[in-house]
């Protein structure tokens, strides 16, 4: 069963700072994977999605896939205090039954001005 | 424009009491539909996924149940609450054969 983990738990920065968010996966045939943002009990907002190695930007966010380490990061760039949320790792597999996306618990990511 | 709406934004409800969450889907037909549930603290869990009318397929059993009445409709239900159902349920839509998943702004149930 796929086993999606998030490091850290939480992050501060400061205003301007990059922000690096790490995501280890377990089921090294999984070839989806998708960054969402979660403010505190809203809806998820997708930010950037990688399905092959190497980097992938969206504006100030930038996925960086490493499948044979069966790790993907995260990188905000000049961070604003409207970037304090909670930052969702998601990992699937193409075709895979209910296209299920199995989850990390999440990075709390704190802006300070 | 697609857009996807939940009712209720929150409940409190009683342990025993019935519940019903439902999910509209405008701009787009046909999509596959999506169950998720966030306990307070936990991950985010695939309960239900539907790719069309009449069918809903279970992927996690909490004493819950699925219908999809309308192609751009997806009902969650139980006819008794748990404690263990708190927490914040999010639907979702997709396009077939794509993994993107587009959530809802979600619901939050509290169960005293």
């Amino acid at each position: 069963q796929q086993k999606v983990q998030q490091s850290p738990e939480s992050l501060t920065v400061s205003e301007g700072a990059m922000a690096s968010l790490n995501c280890t996966f377990s089921d090294g045939t999984s070839n989806n994977f998708r960054w969402y943002r979660q403010h505190s009990a809203k809806g998820l907002e997708v930010l950037v999605s990688i399905f092959s190695d190497g980097e992938k930007e969206e504006g100030r966010f930038t996925a960086h896939l490493n499948r044979a380490n069966l790790h993907v990061s995260l990188h905000i760039r000049e961070p604003q205090p409207s970037d304090s949320a909670v930052y969702l790792c998601a990992v699937s597999r193409t075709n895979s039954a209910g296209n299920k996306l199995t989850f990390g618990i999440g990075t709390r990511v704190l802006v300070r001005p | 424009a697609q857009t996807i709406h939940q009712w209720p934004v929150a409940e409190i409800k009683a342990v025993g009491s019935p519940l019903s969450l439902g999910c509209t889907i405008k701009g787009k037909s046909s999509p596959n539909l999506y169950w998720y549930w966030q306990a307070t603290g936990g991950t985010l869990q695939q309960l239900f996924y539907s790719i069309t009318v009449g069918q809903v397929e279970s992927v996690v059993q909490l004493n819950l149940s699925a219908s999809r009445p309308k192609d751009d409709q997806f009902i969650l239900s139980t006819e008794k609450l748990l404690l263990s159902h708190s927490g914040f349920y999010l639907c979702a839509w997709s396009l077939v054969g794509d993994g993107q998943l587009y959530f809802g702004e979600g619901s939050k149930l509290t169960v005293l």
